[in-house]
């Protein structure tokens, strides 16, 4: 067990909905990544958020967003979907410190997979 | 070209085998992963290096920044170590932190 909780884990919807995924990070931990797992495109880094605070952007799609809550959950938001958006979307939290840059390894939640038919 | 290359995409061994696995990367970075996925799709890091070399068990990893090159190495192999096994790469730029990944290697341990 990472530490690292996603849900929902399944997720079917369809073409032009909008749905949320959400990740609450280890104890303790500041950052929170989101990355894209599809067939075609492998892995892929989205976003990244210190402590409420977006820190990178990666090849994240403007239909999606995300944001960082003070108690330090995250949410992805997933909207006008497309066929192509079916993938794994996998969220990471570290040890990441600001003036330290990345102190510790990475820890995975366990994905949420969706589906748009 | 990518920015991360692993090779081989596929390797097949038998039970017991010694295995490499490497990753050739062409940009600055302040660290290197190696994670590994299972077929239900969960990853887990199993090591994050800046330099030298790492031992985890029969797992072992090693980094040569000058070569921008690194091996994961798994000696006396099992069927459980069967698995995707993905190499990726931190970089930072003015203060944004980035991971690229390489599109994995297929292990399949024969018992």
């Amino acid at each position: 067990d990472s530490g690292v909780t996603q849900t929902p884990k399944h997720l079917i919807t369809a073409t032009g909905q909008r749905v949320t995924l959400r990740c609450s990070p280890r104890s303790g931990d500041l950052s929170v990544y989101w990355y894209q797992q599809s067939l075609d495109q492998g892995l892929q880094f989205l976003i990244h958020y210190y402590n409420g605070e977006e820190r990178a952007k990666g090849n994240i799609l403007e239909r999606f967003s995300a944001q960082q809550f003070p108690d330090l959950h995250s949410e992805l938001n997933l909207s006008s979907l497309e066929l192509g958006d079916s993938a794994l979307y996998f969220c990471a939290s570290s040890g990441y410190h600001l003036g330290q840059g990345f102190t510790g390894e990475l820890f995975f939640g366990e994905g949420s997979r969706l589906t748009v038919l | 070209k990518n920015e991360v290359e692993q090779s081989p995409q596929n390797l097949t061994a038998q039970e017991g085998e010694f295995i490499t696995i490497n990753c050739s990367y062409s940009v600055g970075i302040s660290a290197l992963h190696w994670l590994q996925q299972h077929p239900g799709g969960g990853i887990v890091s199993l090591f994050m290096l800046s330099s030298g070399k790492k031992k985890h068990g029969r797992l072992i990893a090693t980094i040569n920044i000058q070569e921008k090159h690194s091996s994961l190495h798994i000696t006396a192999s099992h069927p459980r170590d069967s698995a995707v096994y993905i190499c990726a790469v931190r970089s930072t730029n003015f203060g944004n932190e980035k991971l690229t990944f390489g599109t994995g290697t297929r292990l399949t341990i024969i018992p």
